[in-house]
């Protein structure tokens, strides 16, 4: 079975850091490219980051960019992602993704359940 | 504000037919394909349309989504109550190098 495994969340204060995991299993990690994409109480999705299948290409939503890193492990079968200065405002559930990329074409065909990240004083 | 457009809600009872729309721009659905997802109540998102106008398996050809140039529809027939979730489109956007997505449209099946 296709399957994707969040796990790291938690309750961060303002300003601190904290570390999302993502397991992959029944599939071939190292071939998809690999998403984040989180969803605030209430709202609706935002792609937050992705990372070519070998790691050599990385595109971050500008609002995260130079603060959160994504980042994988192929040999785990494992997908990162590494948050800092962290904000009130990012308070979501935070989805792992597999997708499907190709010219013109990029889409998750593949959601993990999510994990929450709360920011709060 | 989400760089592509949708409607807020639509309703519809049961057995009828809905479509919602997704506006975007030449450099989002204008230059690449359109994907849907359907969200329950409590889950995480699933894919619902991709290509345009595919469905994965398991889809039932009750979804439907096509593409016109910078615009995008996915309409739903023979209205379930189970069918009642959000639904969002979502593309790539050359401009941002990034994934956009609409901001979401609630369905209530009446």
């Amino acid at each position: 079975e296709v399957q994707l495994v969040e796990s790291g969340g938690g309750l961060v204060q303002p300003g601190g850091s904290l570390r999302l995991s993502c397991v992959a299993s029944g599939f071939t990690f190292s071939t998809y490219w690999m998403s984040w994409v989180r969803q605030a109480p209430g709202k609706g999705l935002e792609w937050v980051a992705n990372i070519k299948k070998d790691g050599s290409k990385i595109y971050y939503v500008d609002s995260v960019r130079g603060r959160f890193t994504i980042s994988r492990d192929n040999a785990k079968n494992s997908l990162y992602l590494q948050m800092n200065s962290l904000r009130v405002e990012e308070t979501a559930v935070y989805y792992c993704t597999r997708d499907q990329q190709g010219a013109g074409n990029y889409y998750m065909d593949v959601w993990g359940r999510g994990t929450t990240v709360t920011v709060s004083s | 504000q989400s760089v592509l457009t949708q409607p807020p809600s639509v309703s519809a009872a049961p057995g009828q037919k809905v479509t919602i729309s997704c506006s975007g721009s030449s450099s989002n659905i204008g230059s690449n394909y359109v994907s849907w997802y359907q969200q329950l109540p409590g889950t995480a998102p699933k894919l619902l349309i991709y290509d345009n106008s595919k469905r994965p398996s398991g889809i039932p050809d009750r979804f439907s989504g096509s593409r016109s140039d910078t615009s995008a529809t996915l309409g739903i027939t023979g209205l379930q109550t189970g069918d009642e979730a959000d639904y969002y489109c979502g593309t790539w956007d050359y401009s941002l190098d990034n994934v956009v997505f609409g901001g979401g449209t609630k369905l209530t099946v009446l």
